[in-house]
């Protein structure tokens, strides 16, 4: 299985502040990484594609690079509705994986 | 706009079989893959399985011996089989839809707690 690593784990960060998550594959994946958001008690929601395709809908805000192993996803000014956990999810091989969860909170 | 909705028990006992289905409204079955992923609680998310609308099935090893998806267009509907369930087994089950080529889960269903328990 391909193991998708997050860091951090978990971030204190303010209402406009810049925010950076990092993504590394235990293996290549070419560009073959979703992003999402889950908010407590909701089922997650699909951000960014293809590493760096924005999902129609979500907010231009939010950015995704990275090719490879290595993949970030960047909200570039902190909103209140941001504060959940990110996780990054890669598709190149079954079994599909999923990070463990960045979670971003309030500072 | 299509919605995903899970239905099944809530509570299952330890060494019987999870049952769940997800029905699919606003949109047609074809052409998707048909995805379970379920989420212990306070944990990630782990990809169960997929069906395609032909029938064809994919499933992570680590659950293949005890898995089965299956689909029903003619309900617009699929469901997912989990055998031998221990408490480990408990969590968030959801079903979500994955497009052929982007293989990103884009639509959710809301999910549904399944507790193993006697």
């Amino acid at each position: 299985d391909i193991q998708m690593t997050q860091s951090p784990s978990s971030l204190s960060a303010s209402v406009r502040d810049r925010v950076t998550i990092t993504c590394r594959a235990s293996q290549r994946i070419n560009n073959y990484l979703n992003w999402y958001q889950q908010k407590p008690g909701q089922a997650p929601k699909l951000l960014i594609y293809a590493a760096s395709t924005l999902q129609s809908g979500v907010p231009s805000r939010f950015s995704g690079s990275g090719s490879g192993t290595d993949f970030t996803l960047t909200i570039s000014s902190l909103q209140p509705e941001d504060f959940a956990t990110y996780y990054c999810q890669q598709r190149y091989n079954i079994p599909w994986t999923f990070g463990q969860g960045t979670k971003v909170e309030i500072k | 706009q299509v919605q995903l909705q899970e239905s099944g028990p809530g509570l299952v006992k330890p060494s019987e079989t999870l049952s769940l289905t997800c029905t699919v409204s606003g949109g047609s079955i074809s052409s998707y893959y048909w995805n379970w992923i379920r989420q212990p609680p306070g944990t990630g998310l782990e990809w169960i399985g997929y069906v395609f609308n032909s029938g064809s099935t994919s499933y992570n090893p680590s659950l293949k011996s005890r898995v089965t998806i299956s689909v029903d267009t003619s309900k617009n509907q699929f469901s997912l089989k989990l055998s031998s369930v221990t408490a480990a087994d408990t969590a968030a089950y959801y079903c979500a839809r994955a497009a052929y080529g982007e293989e990103a889960f884009d639509i959710w269903g809301q999910g549904t707690m399944v507790t193993v328990s006697s």
